[in-house]
């Protein structure tokens, strides 16, 4: 199946530092990705949807200028957490999915997931 | 937007025994409901999904079935196995690429 690579898989920041989360779907192009958030014990929450060459779109209640968003290629998707702080700390996971064959209802990828601790 | 429940959010079986997590959509033109299982600090994994143009969709230990009248979707595992132990989240989305909107995920622990 189609592969999405997340990078880093875990990160340590000193508060009121910025991290950059690097998203590549490997053997597909992804107009549209997605980015999560997931805390200890909680369900998957959607952050925001990248859209290759425009935009992110943010969900309600996400700070876009905290999580900024950039969508350069069909292959890349970066998430960079500006000025974190501790309660920044969570699981971050990116999916994409394969719009190749152009119609059909298609399976998401996810990513491997970056664990981000602010301290 | 799109909300999705999930119950129950923890559920204790007996190796052997059946397990039931059920979903409820709000969304009425959601046509996709994957379930995922994830390992503690893993990705979530895809185990099977269903579309909107199905009822039912069985995978050998693993059965999926969408009522789109009730808005509502379960998975169903059989002669269960502690493997099977992890977190379970349903999800749902509109549209062939859409977000996935997830539900708030079931622990499942299996006892041998």
């Amino acid at each position: 199946g189609a592969v999405v690579s997340q990078h880093p898989s875990w990160v340590i920041c000193k508060s009121g530092t910025s991290v950059k989360i690097e998203c590549r779907s490997l053997d597909f192009q992804a107009t549209t990705m997605f980015w999560y958030r997931q805390f200890p014990k909680q369900s998957l929450m959607l952050m925001a949807t990248s859209n290759e060459g425009s935009k992110a779109t943010y969900e309600q209640g996400v700070e876009k200028d905290k999580f900024l968003i950039n969508h350069a290629s069909l292959t890349l998707s970066t998430l960079t957490v500006t000025s974190a702080h501790p309660e920044d700390s969570s699981f971050y996971i990116c999916s994409a999915r394969d719009r190749a064959g152009g119609a059909g209802v298609t399976e998401a990828f996810f990513g491997q997931g970056t664990r981000l601790t602010v301290v | 937007g799109e909300n999705v429940e999930q119950h129950p959010s923890t559920l204790s079986v007996q190796e052997g025994d059946s397990a039931v997590i059920k979903c409820t959509y709000s969304d009425s033109a959601s046509n996709y409901f994957p379930w995922y299982k994830q390992e503690l600090g893993k990705r979530p994994q895809l185990i099977i999904d269903i579309r909107s143009n199905v009822g039912e969709k069985k995978d050998q230990r693993i059965a999926v079935t969408l009522n789109k009248t009730a808005k509502h979707f379960s998975l169903h595992i059989t002669e269960t196995q502690p493997e099977d132990s992890a977190v379970y989240f349903c999800a749902a989305s509109k549209g062939n690429t859409d977000k996935l909107i997830f539900g708030t995920g079931t622990r499942l622990q299996v006892f041998p």
